[in-house]
């Protein structure tokens, strides 16, 4: 079963304008960490936002926050004012186990292409 | 003042052939993983090691093999390389103990079998 379901393979968005991106996730680990990428077309992956398990508040950075919904199994990325530069490849992904203090993988989702259209 | 680096980042190479990817981190973690990219963008992880031990290990050919010397370093050795492992490859570090243990990644290397 997939652990984390991105449901949308691509979306665009008018420059200046908001986007949501919508990530699920399975565990039964009440202990996890989500954690957003950003893929741009040059290949790298930027680290931009994470939401602990346990976190009271939705986390956010800069234009970056999550909307966490953990009854839903949700954590939608959401991109306020869109910038061209926003134009990338955005995956979600979980780590489980978050407070056991040894490594543990992340497991990603499919990714959302991102369009930020001028 | 790079944080995850990997040579080369590009590998064009024939059939059967081996070869190496090296990867190094300055941002002092502890633990360091290896993902694989395909051609659909899906990431999956191959390996990881914490302190230069293997901990996680999934299930990928034998033909594939790290190695880490210290703790900054983590090189991946394909032998007899298939046409199936054209891929993007991943280096990542992160500091196990933390909370979160975010995973810094590097530039990634494009692997060509022809």
């Amino acid at each position: 079963a997939q652990k984390i379901t991105q449901t949308q393979p691509g979306m665009f968005v008018q420059e200046k304008e908001a986007v949501t991106l919508d990530c699920t996730y399975d565990t039964s680990d009440p202990s996890y960490g989500l954690f957003w990428y950003k893929q741009p077309s040059s290949g790298e992956m930027i680290f931009l936002i994470y939401q602990g398990s346990y976190d009271q508040q939705n986390a956010t950075e800069g234009r970056y926050s999550l909307n966490f919904q953990k009854a839903r199994k949700s954590a939608n990325l959401v991109i306020s004012a869109s910038q061209l530069g926003d134009s990338a490849m955005y995956f979600c992904a979980m780590r489980e186990g978050i407070s056991s203090g040894s490594a543990r993988q992340l497991t990603f989702g499919s990714g959302t292409q991102l369009t930020v259209l001028p | 003042d790079t944080a995850v680096s990997q040579t080369p980042k590009y590998l064009v190479t024939q059939m059967g052939n081996d070869k190496s990817i090296k990867c190094e981190q300055n941002l002092g973690h502890d633990t360091m993983y290896w993902y694989k990219q395909d051609s659909k963008k899906f990431l999956k992880i191959m390996f990881s090691y914490n302190n230069k031990e293997l901990i996680i290990n999934e299930t990928v050919p034998n033909r594939f093999s790290p190695k880490s010397p210290d703790k900054a370093h983590l090189n991946l050795h394909i032998n007899s390389l298939e046409l199936g492992d054209s891929a993007v490859y991943f280096c990542a570090s992160s500091q196990a103990v933390l909370t979160p243990d975010t995973q810094y990644f590097g530039p990634g290397t494009r692997l060509t079998v022809l």
